[in-house]
């Protein structure tokens, strides 16, 4: 079946500094969307993105989709103590509902 | 005020029995879904559902079981079958054609 995994598995930084998690598909995705999950909480949707080699942004948060469909990534520039989370990419593949969920990538940011 | 309820936020059960876990939602979405949620493995999807009275079964559907008999509700049952039953149990819901989910808060059940 479909994979979808994360790298890396857990990062830490100091406020301020750059961080960015990666994203793989086993197969071609039709659209891949991002959470973000607070300590304690629920996912909350950050971001969809359909088209090859899309780039959006949100902020200090950029958000790419590989030319080939199958991977993605989220950069955050400047990192806050808001940004702690575990951030998840989930690939969608035809145009129905089902989302395969990455392992997640789980940030601390240290003052 | 819209959005999707789970309840209860703690769920304790003796091992062996079954257990249903309740979730309720009011954004008028088609399409719902139960996840698990174990440490370091992220979402894996049991069931969704995209219309009433129909559901499919997700990557670990075994030893679970649901019912939609109303567009509003989508329970979970966890039975006896479930050999490590133990874990985070997310809802959510959508509307149909591959957009965002919005998630309830979770049941964390604990099987002792």
């Amino acid at each position: 079946g479909q994979q979808v995994m994360q790298i890396p598995q857990y990062q830490h930084v100091q406020e301020g500094e750059d961080f960015t998690t990666y994203c793989n598909s086993s197969t071609t995705l039709s659209n891949i969307q991002w959470y973000k999950q607070r300590p304690g909480g629920h996912p909350v949707f950050l971001i969809q993105l359909v088209k090859s080699g899309e780039v959006k942004k949100q902020k200090r948060l950029t958000f790419q989709f590989g030319e080939a469909k199958k991977n993605s990534s989220l950069h955050i520039t400047a990192t806050q103590t808001t940004d702690v989370g575990t951030y998840f990419c989930a690939g969608g593949t035809g145009g129905g509902n089902k989302l395969t969920f990455g392992t997640g990538t789980q940030l601390k940011v240290e003052l | 005020d819209g959005g999707i309820t789970q309840s209860p936020k703690y769920l304790f059960r003796k091992e062996g029995q079954n257990v249903t876990l309740s979730c309720e939602q009011n954004l008028n979405h088609d399409a719902m879904y139960w996840y698990r949620q174990d440490p370091g493995q992220g979402l894996r999807l049991i069931y969704y559902s995209q219309i009433v009275n129909d559901f499919q079964k997700g990557d670990i559907a075994e030893g679970y079981s649901v019912s939609r008999e109303k567009k509003e509700s989508f329970p979970l049952t966890v039975t006896s079958a479930q050999k490590n039953p133990t874990a985070f149990y997310l809802c959510a819901s959508s509307i149909i054609g591959g957009n965002e989910q919005f998630f309830g808060p979770g049941t964390r059940l604990t099987v002792l």
